[in-house]
């Protein structure tokens, strides 16, 4: 069974403020992504990766950074965090191809006051 | 964009009954995942069928591509069946990139 882990599992910061989403998958997969999920929204991808280094965007990609520093590690940057990114973030992982499976953390809710 | 539409938004079931959800997509040249989100929040994949019918315990999916839907039928209810069902679509090309239904909220009573 895959493991995607996520941290934190909460998170709480101020409008203005810096905050890192951190992602970490221990089968090796070359995918990952972030998705945000919203009351009356659907997961809504924000950006996802094939492989270490590489960053390609999603669907909402506004006001948020990413980086794939290694195979199993991916990051959400929020630099000037928004109360409209107030959210419940998803990151999760698959292998190549186009039946794979997605694997997901947990989440992390974050609070931006 | 491509948009995935479900239904109903939620259901009340009785254990034992059956029930079966819909999802509606955009898109022809897709694929069919469907999702199982529950109650605290965390997400399993429960199937991914790109076309015709698949079973996996007592989930039967089935996904007509060239009407541009799908269903998802649970024989035999249970509690532990109660969250959310999410259905998601995605092109046939490489990578996973889903576009996400809202959901169907199921909840099951003894």
């Amino acid at each position: 069974e895959a493991a995607v882990t996520q941290s934190p599992r909460n998170k709480v910061t101020v409008t203005g403020g810096n905050v890192t989403l951190s992602c970490r998958q221990t089968n090796s997969h070359n995918y990952m992504y972030w998705y945000r999920q919203d009351t009356g929204h659907g997961l809504r991808l924000i950006h996802y990766s094939y492989g270490a280094g590489n960053l390609q965007i999603g669907d909402v990609p506004d006001g948020y950074k990413a980086t794939r520093t290694t195979q199993e590690d991916f990051f959400l940057l929020l630099e000037l965090a928004s109360p409209s990114q107030t959210s419940l973030y998803f990151c999760a992982s698959s292998e190549r191809g186009r039946q794979n499976t997605l694997y997901f953390g947990a989440g992390t809710r974050l609070s931006v006051l | 964009g491509q948009q995935v539409q479900q239904s109903p938004a939620s259901l009340v079931l009785q254990e034992g009954e059956n029930a079966e959800l819909q999802c509606n997509f955009s898109s022809t040249a897709t694929r069919l995942q469907w999702f199982y989100q529950r109650p605290g929040g965390s997400l399993v994949s429960l199937l991914s069928n790109p076309s015709g019918t698949k079973h996996t315990g007592r989930l039967t999916s089935t996904t007509v591509t060239k009407e541009r839907r799908g269903s998802l039928h649970i024989s035999s209810s249970q509690i532990t069946d109660s969250g959310t069902y999410l259905c998601a679509m995605g092109p046939n090309s490489a990578g996973n990139k889903l576009t996400f239904g809202i959901g169907t909220r199921v909840l099951v009573r003894p």
